[in-house]
């Protein structure tokens, strides 16, 4: 299918570590949105590109988490020097714009930092 | 801050039951409000609501929104046991900065027992 991908979709990091995590959007979707779902919550935004430009990273909760889009498609979530607060599900969503379309969202990568 | 919550946080019903799940938000400039279902993977798409008062339906789903009050309902009749997952609202901000980032809901976590 050509749905949203990311990869790992488990991944276990020592406190301090830094992880990279790996969304695949649909292909020819402008906007790209990246989400943290904390157990038992709702998803909470992170950051938001359109094609490879950066335009809300607003919600990226402190300065050791960085993402980027290089080339307009695959983007790349980095956490660095991982805490245990980090833990959560990391969810990646493409929409065709920013508008009003729906937005579809990939497995996610489940996070846990020990 | 655009805020949405959902009730109940969860919901235990039987085969064959219809249940009603609610969203109430707030919200600066409103665009539309977006229903997700989402099992142990990623939220998938049901319903996007733009307009006050038009139902939309899919089988045994329907959804309505009251832009004048704030809210919208999902309704699920004849419950299956595979319906059982969590259901996520959110709401998409037309403010200039927003990029259409949606703001969740907790979710309602509804269980089909058969």
């Amino acid at each position: 299918g050509a749905g949203v991908s990311q990869s790992p979709r488990y991944k276990v990091a020592k406190r301090g570590q830094d992880v990279a995590l790996r969304c695949d959007p649909i292909s020819g979707h402008v906007s790209l949105f990246w989400y943290q779902q904390a157990l038992g919550q709702g998803p909470e935004f992170l950051t938001y590109f359109q094609n490879e430009a950066q335009l809300d990273k607003s919600g990226l909760p402190s300065d050791r988490f960085f993402a980027e889009r290089p080339e307009g498609s695959v983007s790349t979530l980095k956490i660095q020097r991982t805490q245990q607060e980090d833990s959560a599900v990391y969810l990646c969503a493409s929409s065709l714009t920013e508008g009003f379309h729906e937005q579809y969202f990939g497995p996610g990568t489940r996070l846990t930092v020990t | 801050e655009d805020k949405v919550v959902q009730s109940p946080l969860s919901l235990v019903v039987h085969e064959g039951d219809t249940v009603t799940l609610n969203c109430s938000y707030e919200v600066t400039n409103f665009r539309s409000l977006l229903w997700y279902k989402q099992e142990k993977k990623a939220p998938t798409f049901l319903f996007m609501l733009t307009s006050s008062g038009i139902e939309k339906k899919s089988g045994r789903l329907s959804s309505i929104l009251d832009k004048k009050e704030l809210f919208s309902i999902l309704n699920i009749t004849a419950t299956q046991t595979g319906d059982s997952a969590v259901y996520l609202c959110a709401v998409k901000d037309a403010g200039g900065t927003s990029y259409g980032k949606l703001t969740f809901g907790q979710g309602t976590i509804l269980t089909v027992h058969p």
